[in-house]
């Protein structure tokens, strides 16, 4: 997939506890991206980074931290877990920017569960 | 909310027949890109296409966009079973550096 891994692949949570998922990808791509997935809404960014220390914040933000210290490492962190953030987080780089045409890659995605 | 809606949610065809899914979405656009998700993978790109073009294609896929109605389509020809996917529409618009999904297209092809 691109050389995009994520970590866990699946992890099952309580209510209240901070999470952290991990992207990490060998592509060097400036363009780094979490999504979640959820039935009937698709894919919906929650933040994304266009650099090291490059930041800002998508559709679904809420309740949801980022870091980029490195260029190959983009951590997404739930910060007191609830059960309304139960979905499939997904990651994706890019070489460029989708206003300059080019294409997302996608990692293999994490299920995370909050009881 | 979504920026591109696809219709049908789902579409049942048998094989060697075509499929067509539609895109639709509100503002102005860069480009339009269709994605592909297979059960429980994560989403391949298919073929992109900018706002100054009308017709793309690529192997048995072909892509229209109409930006006067804010719509794209996708036809596969030829379908097989391993074409059983989602299939997404994704907008890229403005300057910010994303992407907005649609909700998907279900497609099964059964033999």
């Amino acid at each position: 997939d691109a050389g995009i891994t994520q970590s866990p692949r699946h992890k099952v949570t309580e209510t209240g506890t901070p999470v952290t998922l991990r992207c990490h990808q060998t592509e060097n791509h400036r363009y780094m991206y979490w999504y979640r997935q959820d039935p009937g809404h698709g894919l919906r960014l929650i933040h994304y980074s266009y650099g090291v220390k490059d930041t800002d914040k998508g559709e679904v933000s809420d309740g949801y931290s980022v870091s980029r210290s490195k260029t190959e490492d983009f951590l997404l962190t739930l910060e007191s877990a609830t059960s309304s953030q139960t979905s499939v987080y997904f990651c994706a780089i890019s070489s460029m920017g989708p206003r300059d045409g080019n294409e997302q890659f996608f990692g293999p995605g994490t299920r995370l569960t909050v009881l | 909310s979504q920026q591109g809606e696809e219709d049908p949610q789902a579409l049942s065809i048998q094989e060697g027949e075509n499929a067509t899914m539609n895109c639709s979405y509100k503002t102005s656009i860069n480009n339009l890109q269709w994605y592909r998700q297979n059960s429980g993978r994560g989403l391949v790109h298919l073929i992109l296409i900018r706002s100054n073009e009308r017709e793309k294609h690529s192997g048995r896929l072909r892509v229209t966009l109409d930006t006067s109605k804010k719509s794209s389509s996708l036809l596969i020809t030829a379908s097989r079973a391993a074409d059983t996917a989602s299939y997404f529409c994704a907008t890229g618009t403005g300057t910010a550096s994303k992407l907005t999904f649609g909700t998907g297209t279900r497609l099964q092809v059964t033999l």
